[in-house]
């Protein structure tokens, strides 16, 4: 079965700064999807990042990108230079094969707060 | 554009009644994601409408069912209601046709309460 694993409920970082986001996810897909979004407190889910389990390069997206450790089974997200505007839920979410349905699979979710 | 619209936004309900949940997709979109989102367990994925089509389906009991209209409007109904159904609904669509793309832009929300 597919697993998401966020081991981190609550990150604090200071305005500017670089923060990173843990990710660790459990497949026995051959060929599977890695995606980050962000909730703020509005409770809208707004996607930032995606990789495909054949991608060799990690992805970025801005001030976002995809640290993508394949044999880890790691996918963490590193904000760039945070801001005040990134306080909010972040989920690791993976898109997988179980049961003969495709299906998305979300992490508990990370809470990060950006301080001035 | 408009975005991913939901109605209602808020909704109480009491246990054993049965409610009906609506999204309308951006225009264009042809492709419709449930999933429910509680404190204890998280966002979890319920299924996907694609022209009129269920194509993907969570674990979720059969109490939980939905249908996509050729519109591409989506509703998604719940019966016999339990209290652990309270929880933020979101509906997300898509333009594209692969399944589960990443391109989704999700709506607001409903929040269901169930006495």
């Amino acid at each position: 079965a597919q697993k998401i694993t966020q081991t981190q409920p609550g990150m604090f970082v200071q305005e500017k700064e670089a923060v990173t986001l843990d990710c660790t996810y459990d497949t026995s897909d051959q060929s599977y999807g890695l995606f980050w979004y962000k909730q703020p407190s509005s409770g809208e889910m707004i996607f930032l990042i995606y990789q495909g389990s054949y991608d060799e390069q990690n992805a970025t997206e801005g001030r976002y990108s995809l640290n993508f450790q394949k044999a880890r089974k790691s996918a963490n997200l590193v904000i760039s230079a945070s801001q005040l505007g990134d306080s909010a839920m972040y989920f690791c979410a993976m898109r997988g094969t179980q049961g003969g349905s495709e299906k998305l699979v979300f992490g508990k979710g990370t809470k990060l707060t950006v301080n001035p | 554009k408009a975005g991913v619209t939901q109605t209602p936004r808020y909704l109480i309900k009491t246990r054993g009644q049965q409610v009906t949940l609506s999204c309308s997709p951006i225009s264009g979109h042809r492709s419709v994601s449930w999933y429910q989102q509680t404190p204890g367990q998280g966002l979890q994925f319920l299924f996907e409408y694609f022209s009129e089509t269920q194509r993907n389906k969570g674990n979720f009991p059969g109490r939980f069912s939905g249908r996509q209209f050729s519109n591409s409007r989506s509703e998604m109904n719940v019966s016999t209601l339990e209290l652990g159904d309270s929880a933020l609904y979101l509906c997300a669509s898509s333009p594209s046709g692969i399944t589960l793309s990443y391109e989704q832009y999700f709506g607001p929300g409903t929040r269901l309460t169930v006495t």
